[in-house]
C-alpha cells in the first residue's frame, strides 16, 4: 500500500542553520504531496504542497520539490528560527475517491537561540 | 472566518464505556475526514465523507468505531466499548471540494481510556 517515510527526529539545530527533513513516498499513480506543521499547543496546519512532478511548494521560507524520479519531497529552509520549532509531517493524497491523507510519523524540530 | 472546531477538547473515560466526539467543519466544506494520532505515531486515517456519497470507512480499525455526518455539516465519531488502545488524539479535517484541496484541521479531541 501507499506509504510515507520521513527522517526520524528529534532534530536540534542552532538558529540560522540550514534545515533538511527527508521524505520519501511509495504510491501508485501520481499523488499530491504535502508538508504539514504542528506548532506546540496548536493544531495541524498546511505548510506547503505540490500536486505534480517537478512542482516546488514554498511558504514561510520553506521549500520542497516533488521529485518523481526519486519519489521524494524533502523539506528545506536556508535559515531556521526559534519560532520554527514544531513537528513536521510529510503526507500524500492519491485524490479521487481515495482522498485521505497518508502521513509520515512526523519529525520534531527544536531550534536553539 | 471560523475554522474546524471539535468537542470536547479532552475526554477521560473508563474502559468499556462508549464515547462520542464531535466535529464542526468549515461552513461550505463538502469533504470531512477523521484521523487518529496515537502517542509517538503519525496520523492514521479513519473515515472520509464527501457530499452525499457513501463514506469511505476503510480506515476504521474495528466495528466498535462508527461515524455519521448530517448533510454537509456536523459529524460525530462514536467509539463503543472503549479500550485502552483507543487512547489518542482524534483529529477532524475538512476541505472545500475534494481530496486534492487543502485539508484544514481542528484542534483535536484527546481521548484517554483508563
Amino acid at each position: 500500500g501507499d506509504s510515507v517515510t520521513q527522517m526520524e527526529g528529534p532534530v536540534t539545530l542552532s538558529e540560522e542553520a540550514f534545515l533538511t527533513i527527508n521524505c520519501t513516498y511509495t504510491a501508485t499513480g501520481y499523488p499530491s504531496l504535502f508538508w504539514y506543521v504542528q506548532y506546540p499547543g496548536e493544531g495541524l496546519q498546511l505548510l506547503l504542497k505540490a500536486t505534480k512532478a517537478d512542482d516546488k511548494g514554498s511558504n514561510k521560507g520553506f521549500e520542497a520539490t516533488y521529485r518523481k524520479e526519486t519519489t521524494s519531497f524533502h523539506l528545506e529552509k536556508g535559515s531556521v528560527q526559534v519560532s520554527d520549532s514544531a513537528v513536521y509531517f510529510c503526507a500524500l493524497s492519491r485524490g479521487g475517491s481515495q482522498g485521505n491523507l497518508i502521513f509520515g510519523k512526523g519529525t520534531k524540530l527544536s531550534v536553539k537561540p | 472566518g471560523a475554522g474546524v472546531s471539535q468537542s470536547p477538547s479532552n475526554k477521560v473515560t473508563e474502559k468499556g464505556k462508549d464515547v462520542e466526539l464531535r466535529c464542526d467543519p468549515i461552513s461550505g466544506h463538502t469533504a470531512l475526514y477523521w484521523y487518529r494520532q496515537r502517542l509517538g505515531q503519525g496520523l492514521e486515517f479513519l473515515i472520509y465523507f464527501q457530499g452525499n456519497s457513501a463514506p469511505d470507512k476503510s480506515g476504521l480499525p474495528s466495528d466498535r468505531f462508527s461515524a455519521e455526518r448530517t448533510g454537509e455539516s456536523v459529524s460525530t465519531l462514536t467509539i463503543q466499548r472503549t479500550q485502552q488502545e483507543d487512547s489518542a488524539v482524534y483529529l477532524c479535517a475538512s476541505s472545500s471540494d475534494g481530496p486534492t484541496d487543502t485539508q484544514y484541521f481542528g484542534p483535536g479531541t484527546r481521548l484517554t481510556v483508563l
